[in-house]
């Protein structure tokens, strides 16, 4: 059975520093996806990481992925309050029919 | 582009009664859609995968007798709670795809069910 783990679960941060979220998951994966969730919403699409070594950027934010350790990484570079919300990944795998398997989330909070 | 619709946005109803919520995709053509259940402060579980045409594939613990779904069409998905009680209160959260070369999954906006 897949498992996805994430750490920390809940991060409070000051505004201008930078963290990272930590995302492990127990069996080879296909693609690994990160969300943003704000309170009250639904999932917004940041990344999709395809390969082992993908990179992606987008503003202050930066995942990673490496298959081989099974491990995601959500960098977050001089966080600012727009940022506060909870980031979950999701590990998919096509031989279980494309379906998501979410972590248990990071609920961030950047405090002034 | 990939937008997917989800009605109502929220729902409160009385116990025993049941509640049917849609999911549409508006540009794109679904081959298959998901239906995931939130309770607050958890994460997004899979209740169940559907493609249209044919019986929805639920996740183990649960009741397809329960969380009726149908797919009716490429770009509708219904999800009916039948005699619906305070435990089912929950955030449900549609996706689809069909429309990617790797067929990522587009989310729609939730439908917060609270029971009575």
């Amino acid at each position: 059975e897949l498992k996805v783990e994430q750490n920390p679960l809940f991060l409070s941060m000051q505004e201008g520093k930078n963290y990272t979220i930590y995302c492990n998951y127990s069996t080879t994966s296909d693609r690994l996806y990160w969300y943003r969730q704000d309170p009250g919403k639904s999932l917004e699409s940041l990344f999709v990481l395809l390969s082992n070594g993908a990179v992606k950027q987008e503003g202050r934010l930066m995942a990673s992925l490496d298959t081989k350790a099974r491990l995601s990484t959500l960098h977050i570079t001089a966080a600012v309050h727009d940022l506060s919300a909870t980031y979950f990944c999701a590990v998919e795998r096509k031989s279980s029919g494309d379906k998501l398997t979410f972590g248990t989330g990071t609920r961030l909070a950047v405090r002034p | 582009g990939a937008v997917v619709s989800q009605h109502p946005s929220w729902v409160i109803c009385k116990s025993g009664t049941s509640v049917k919520i849609e999911c549409r995709s508006l540009d794109f053509q679904a081959t298959t859609m998901f239906w995931y259940r939130q309770f607050p402060k958890q994460s997004l579980m899979l209740m169940a995968t559907s493609n249209e045409g044919s019986k929805a594939t639920y996740e183990q613990g649960v009741e397809k007798d329960k969380f009726l779904i149908n797919h009716a069409s490429l770009t509708l998905s219904t999800l009916t709670v039948t005699s619906a009680h305070p435990e089912d209160s929950s955030f449900y959260i549609c996706s689809a795809s069909g429309v990617s070369s790797y067929n990522e999954q587009f989310f729609g906006p939730g439908t917060r069910l609270t029971v009575l």
